[in-house]
Formats: structure tokens, C-alpha cells, sequence
């Protein structure tokens, strides 16, 4: 069964730092892989995907995750984070019994 | 277009009682998850289907929990006899074809709590 673990519960960076969330998997083959964003009342929103091909995706808000597959990871970075970009961050693979799993989240925190 | 929908946005409920909980996913999504997000514990998969059945109940808490879909569309959620254990946001989403990297749509939630 496929599981996903976000190592860090909070991440605090300054507005116009770069940032980088860490994501790892386990799934016995190349899963899809996802990361959505919990702004604070709102719902999940879709940041990227990756299912194949390049393994440096681009997605919405200058965010971009790179799929390592010896690493089993697929982490999220973003050049210089603003402070709208605060919110709860989920990573989540799919595996091939469509069951999606989800992380259990990274917070991230902006300063001034 | 129309999004996921859920009924009732928040819920309060005491120990005990059954609450059901509903879903509209976006139509023609052949797929529907429910989801748990509790405090610090991220999204807690429950029940998924596909089509009007359920392939894949394995997260389900507790036989308590049990959940429907009909005619493809609406699904319900229920819980049995809720405890305190069951507060949290029950999360929604649809699909249009799980199993190809497609992403989930989700609904706003259900807000549950147990008094």
C-alpha cells in the first residue's frame, strides 16, 4: 500500500525567501503524485501533478516540485515566497488502485 | 460549472446521535472520496467509490461508519452513535477518471461536532 510522509509539521520563512517542503512515498511502482494547498477557511486547491514525462513539474502560484524516483521523494519549492503564500501544504500520491493518499501536512508560516 | 457540494457545512451533534452527512460531486465525476481532516492529522482517507460501489472501505474507523452513493451522484456519509472521537471536517471530492493522474476536486467540508 502506498503511504506519504511530510517530515516537517511547520516550516517558518522570511517574505522573499526561497522554500522548499519535502515530500517522500513509498509505492512499489511510479505513482502520481500531487500537491494541493489549504489556504486558512478555504478548500483544497491543486498546485501541481506529476504522472510522467518531466520530472521537474510547473504549477500554479511559481510553485514547482521535482520527482526523484531514487529518492522516492517529490518535494515542492518556490523562489521567493510571499505572504500570501501562508497556508497548510498536502502532498499526495495515487497509486494504481486509484486510492489517493494523503500526508498529514506541512504548515507553512511567512514573517514580515 | 458547478463544484463539490456538501450539506451541512458545520454540524453539532451529541454523543450519541447518528448524523448523515452529504455529498454532490461535480457531474459526470465517476469517482467520489470521503476524507477525515482532524487537527494535526492531515486527511485521513475513508471510503472511496467508484461509480455506486465502493472498492475500497479499508478507512473506515469503526463500523460505525458507513457510507452510500446512488445513481452515480449524491453520496452520504454516515455515522452511528457519535462520540467525541468523530469531531472534525469530513472532506468530500470527485474525480472524472481516477487512476490516470487526474486530480481531485474537493468540496468545502462538513464541519462535525460531537458534544
Amino acid at each position: 500500500a502506498q503511504s506519504v510522509t511530510q517530515p516537517d509539521i511547520h516550516i517558518t520563512v522570511s517574505e522573499g525567501a526561497s522554500l522548499e517542503l519535502r515530500c517522500n512515498y513509498s509505492y512499489g511502482a511510479t505513482p502520481y503524485l500531487f500537491w494541493y494547498v489549504q489556504s486558512p477557511g478555504q478548500g483544497l486547491q491543486l498546485l501541481l501533478k506529476y504522472f510522467s514525462g518531466d520530472t521537474l513539474v510547473q504549477g500554479i502560484k511559481g510553485f514547482e516540485a521535482e520527482f526523484k524516483r531514487s529518492q522516492s521523494s517529490f518535494n515542492l519549492r518556490k523562489p521567493s515566497v510571499h505572504w500570501s503564500d501562508a497556508a497548510e501544504y498536502f502532498c499526495a500520491v495515487e497509486g494504481r488502485d486509484d486510492k489517493i493518499i494523503f500526508g498529514k501536512g506541512t504548515r507553512l508560516h511567512i514573517l514580515p | 460549472g458547478a463544484g463539490v457540494s456538501q450539506s451541512p457545512s458545520n454540524k453539532v451533534t451529541e454523543k450519541g446521535k447518528d448524523v448523515e452527512l452529504r455529498c454532490d460531486p461535480i457531474s459526470g465525476h465517476t469517482a467520489l472520496y470521503w476524507y477525515r481532516q482532524s487537527l494535526g492529522q492531515g486527511l485521513e482517507f475513508l471510503i472511496y467509490f467508484q461509480g455506486n460501489s465502493a472498492p475500497d472501505k479499508s478507512g473506515l474507523p469503526s463500523d460505525r461508519f458507513s457510507a452510500e452513493r446512488t445513481g452515480g451522484s449524491v453520496s452520504t456519509l454516515t455515522i452511528q452513535r457519535t462520540q467525541q472521537e468523530d469531531s472534525a471536517v469530513y472532506l468530500c471530492a470527485s474525480s472524472p477518471r481516477p487512476g490516470t493522474g487526474v486530480e481531485q476536486y474537493f468540496g468545502p467540508g462538513t464541519r462535525l461536532t460531537v458534544t
